[in-house]
């Protein structure tokens, strides 16, 4: 079925450095790719997306590039401070309804 | 935009309990989506609505789950009787329309005791 695998499910790095957190998918026909942050105790909130016929998104310190051929996308985010710390969890629309998530990334920004 | 809008936020109450929960989705969005999330299991699937017409409820765990959506701004999701094993968080969340950005609620956090 269906299925998008994320990692790493935890991710530790200091404040300004990088972090990329990557997601494989395994419905060919997904042609949308949200990504998500998630705030203890909050609701996940859309950073950033991306569609199927483009490779890459930059928005500020956040992009987004995919590998249609690998069936698989990365979410980068550069110059790390301790207000990115969340989970972000990646998505996959499979063309139909469904957003198959992933599992999640903690991400901890350390200072 | 008010956002995707659930009630309660929180709700504890004791196992063999009805439970409903409420969302009120973005005005002009015509997809609606329950989700529960765990530690365990992540963020699941529960019933997807279009147009107030429930498409999939393949995720919803059991016959004591049922969701409504009698109009376009207004969905229930209702357990009876309730178990501690339902203790989670449920989101609700509404897209445009399919394929386009969903934008999630606040949550509910359930405890079942």
């Amino acid at each position: 079925g269906e299925n998008v695998e994320q990692h790493p499910s935890t991710l530790s790095v200091q404040e300004g450095d990088s972090a990329v957190i990557k997601c494989t998918y395994s419905d060919s026909a997904s042609n949308y790719f949200p990504w998500y942050k998630q705030e203890l105790g909050k609701r996940p909130q859309l950073i950033i997306d991306i569609r199927s016929n483009v490779g890459e998104k930059k928005d500020q310190r956040i992009a987004v590039t995919l590998n249609k051929t690998a069936k698989h996308f990365s979410l980068h985010i550069t110059e790390t401070q301790p207000e990115d710390s969340a989970v972000y969890f990646c998505a996959a629309f499979s063309g139909t309804y469904k957003y198959i998530f992933g599992t999640g990334t903690r991400l901890k920004v350390l200072a | 935009d008010a956002g995707v809008i659930q009630s309660p936020r929180h709700e504890v109450t004791e196992m063999g309990q009805e439970v409903t929960l409420r969302c009120k989705p973005i005005s002009g969005h015509n997809s609606l989506f329950w989700y529960r999330q765990t530690m365990m299991r992540g963020l699941e699937l529960l019933i997807y609505f279009n147009n107030n017409v429930p498409i999939d409820d393949s995720g919803m765990p059991e016959d004591r789950f049922s969701a409504k959506m009698p109009n376009a701004s207004f969905s229930t999701l209702k357990i009876q009787p309730s178990e501690p094993r339902d203790s989670a968080v449920y989101f609700c969340a509404s897209s445009r329309d399919r394929g386009e950005p969903q934008h999630f609620g606040d949550g509910t956090r359930l405890s079942i005791l």
